[in-house]
């Protein structure tokens, strides 16, 4: 079946810091995954996503990977600041985009 | 961008009423929609899945008759929570579907916390 793992926070960074949050897969078929943030008291927004192996999405100054061989998705800032504070979840979706699953969401925040 | 709103975003009822809460996508219409429920700290938890004109799809161990769900329009849906208890009380996601975009895309509404007194 379908599922998706990610590294358990919370995770406490300072300002300028490098961040990495891991996320792996296991999935049926071809996949395409995402990640999203949610910040405190909002729903959640999609923050970026990759739809085939190799591929990179980005989106303010985020990245992630498709990574087929390692099954992973992991998300990356080079340099965070304190507005990045908030939960953040990695999702797959099969082909049809009916079914979304997502992995337990990791918080983040970042001091000054 | 595409955009889901959520109303009301935070709602206290007694116990025994019932709460209504809409989804509606504001600029583009969507085949589908999508009820999550989450407690806090953890995922969402995928409650049902709503297709215009017709019946609700429900996960198992969701009640149907609880969380009465309705697709009337291609922007809206409603999930009504009736009779409500505390044990209700948890923040309520809706996400939608576009049907002329890349299909494997949800968009997110604000969520809706209830509280049950």
């Amino acid at each position: 079946g379908n599922s998706v793992t990610q590294m358990e926070g919370p995770v406490t960074l300072s300002e300028e810091a490098f961040l990495t949050i891991n996320c792996t897969y296991t999935a049926t078929g071809y996949p395409s995954l995402f990640w999203y943030v949610q910040y405190p008291g909002e729903g959640l927004q999609l923050l970026l996503k990759a739809t085939k192996a190799d591929d990179k999405g980005s989106n303010k100054g985020f990245e992630a990977t498709y990574r087929k061989e390692t099954t992973s998705f992991h998300l990356e800032k080079g340099s965070v600041q304190v507005s990045d504070s908030a939960v953040y979840f990695c999702a797959l979706s099969d082909r049809t985009g009916n079914q979304f699953y997502f992995g337990t969401g990791t918080s983040l925040t970042v001091i000054p | 961008g595409a955009v889901v709103s959520q109303h009301p975003s935070r709602v206290i009822c007694k116990s025994g009423t019932s709460v209504k809460i809409e989804c509606r996508s504001l600029d583009f219409q969507a085949t589908t929609m999508f009820w999550y429920r989450q407690f806090p700290k953890q995922s969402l938890m995928l409650m049902a899945t709503s297709n215009e004109g017709s019946k609700a799809t429900y996960e198992q161990g969701v009640e149907k008759d609880k969380f009465l769900i309705n697709h009337a329009s291609l922007t809206l849906s409603t999930l009504t929570v009736t009779s409500a208890h505390p044990e209700d009380s948890s923040f309520y996601i809706c996400s939608a579907q576009p049907w002329d975009l890349a299909k494997n895309i949800q968009y997110f509404g604000a969520g809706t916390r209830l509280s049950v007194l």
